[in-house]
């Protein structure tokens, strides 16, 4: 049972346009959310979080959006850039416990 | 530094056989997890623990086994039961809580032939 689900597994941008990844989940609890980067073969880094009582942060060309009642958030990049290039995880927590599950992975691709 | 570190980076086993991977922190986290990375599936939660002595099963525990008798270190055992072994496993920490991101090591590969 896939807690968090990310439905596009690519995405395609150009150089300077907005990248937009999106995340649904389905477990209520949950109440922390977070998108990491990753690159092959390396452990995934940290890029920004959200905490349930906002529905908006931003952190320079990144800004995540929470709505609660869609269980949905979605990652904004812009502009976007080649380095941006890596596969882009959304993962979520509970208040009440110590798990943090992920969801499948968007492979995005800025284009020069 | 302060980091998680990950040993051995690529692990080859036979079938049949244990493989035990070692995941070691000296960030004075008290949350630690390992995680499978299989193509497509994303992260999937083997194991974590919140504290000394005490862990819990994830999503896809079978065929798995950890210990936790030191704060830095928590490490993953593969079991023969385990059918599907050949994945890359990553291990992370965070402060207990319930929030704050999880810090990553940079993984393992195993492969079993």
């Amino acid at each position: 049972d896939q807690q968090v689900k990310q439905n596009s597994p690519s995405l395609s941008v150009q150089e300077g346009r907005i990248s937009i990844l999106n995340c649904d989940y389905t477990n209520s609890m949950f109440d922390y959310f977070l998108w990491y980067k990753k690159y092959p073969a390396e452990g995934p880094t940290f890029l920004i979080s959200i905490s349930s009582i906002k529905d908006k942060n931003e952190d320079g060309r990144f800004t995540v959006f929470l709505n609660k009642s869609a269980k949905h958030l979605s990652l904004h990049i812009v502009p976007s850039q080649p380095g941006d290039s890596a596969v882009y995880f959304c993962a979520a927590s509970g208040d009440n416990n110590n798990d943090m599950r992920f969801g499948a992975g968007t492979r995005l691709t800025v284009k020069p | 530094d302060g980091g998680i570190t990950q040993s051995p980076k690529y692990l080859f086993r036979k079938e049949g056989q244990n493989v035990t991977l070692s995941c070691e922190q000296n960030l004075n986290h008290d949350a630690m997890y390992w995680y499978r990375q299989d193509p497509g599936q994303g992260l999937r939660l083997i194991y974590y623990s919140q504290i000394v002595n005490d862990f819990q099963k994830g999503d896809i525990a079978e065929g798995y086994s950890v210990s936790r008798e030191k704060k830095e270190s928590f490490p993953l055992t593969v079991t023969s039961a385990q059918k599907n072994p050949t994945a890359f496993y990553l291990c992370a920490s965070r402060l207990a809580g319930g929030t704050g991101e999880l810090f990553f090591g940079e993984g393992s590969r195993l492969t079993v032939l």
